[in-house]
């Protein structure tokens, strides 16, 4: 079955930078795009970007362009998102998801939670 | 850039009908999704399309749409159903995804 498992919870302080990793499983991981999305705590689901594996393209929501990167390492099916300049309000849960198209995301990651803090 | 307004909140008793509007001008050009996120988990795509439900999804869940709103139902509401419940379409060029602000839906 279809997996997307993360790696483990981050605590950082401001002005550091942090990467995420997601390990796929159980399908083709080159033909799916990889989405990131974020929960701060209370608060809703805000799309960060997604890349597109078997090409490497991708795209990036407008409020982190330029702090944000997508990477992916297709020989061990994982994606990768590094956040820099982190800031108190980047203190949130991190999700994979995948999909076909860019929308809908049809599995998800279990989450990294990341905390900023001085 | 797009934006999707959802109520913040909807009550409902069991066995009742709730519905959680979604409304936005990227419909009715692009399709509307809904995810179910229930507190600790990670978000479940419940309708795509629409109105088309994922595998495995009661049937008392359901999504329709009309102009610049999609509405999902959730009828004969059980207690199990109380979550979080998101919107999500895309921008005009079907690249970019956008979330609605997300219902908290709470069975009484």
């Amino acid at each position: 079955q279809v997996q997307l498992v993360q790696s483990g919870a981050e605590v950082k302080k401001p002005g550091a930078s942090v990467k995420v990793s997601c390990k796929a499983s159980g399908y083709a991981f080159t033909g799916y795009y990889i989405h990131w999305v974020r929960q701060a705590p209370g608060q809703g689901l805000e799309w960060v970007g997604h890349i597109f594996p078997n090409s490497g393209g991708t795209h990036y929501a407008q409020k982190f362009q330029g702090r944000v990167t997508l990477t992916r390492d297709t020989s061990i099916s994982t994606a990768y998102m590094e956040l820099t300049g982190l800031r108190s309000n980047d203190t949130a849960v991190y999700y994979c998801a995948r999909g076909d198209t860019p929308v809908p995301f049809d599995s998800w990651g279990q989450g990294t939670l990341v905390t900023v803090s001085s | 850039s797009y934006e999707l307004t959802q109520p913040p909140s909807v009550s409902v008793s069991p066995g009742q009908t709730a519905r959680i509007t979604c409304s936005g001008d990227a419909f009715p050009n692009q399709f509307a999704y809904w995810y179910q996120q229930k507190p600790g988990q990670a978000p479940v795509l419940i309708i795509y399309r629409v109105s088309l439900r994922s595998s495995g999804i009661p049937e008392r869940f359901s999504g329709s749409g009309s102009g610049t709103t999609v509405t999902l139902t959730i009828s004969g509401v059980q207690a199990e159903d109380e979550a979080d419940y998101y919107c999500q379409s895309a921008d005009s060029s079907g690249t970019y995804p956008v979330f609605g602000g997300g219902t908290k839906v709470t069975v009484l």
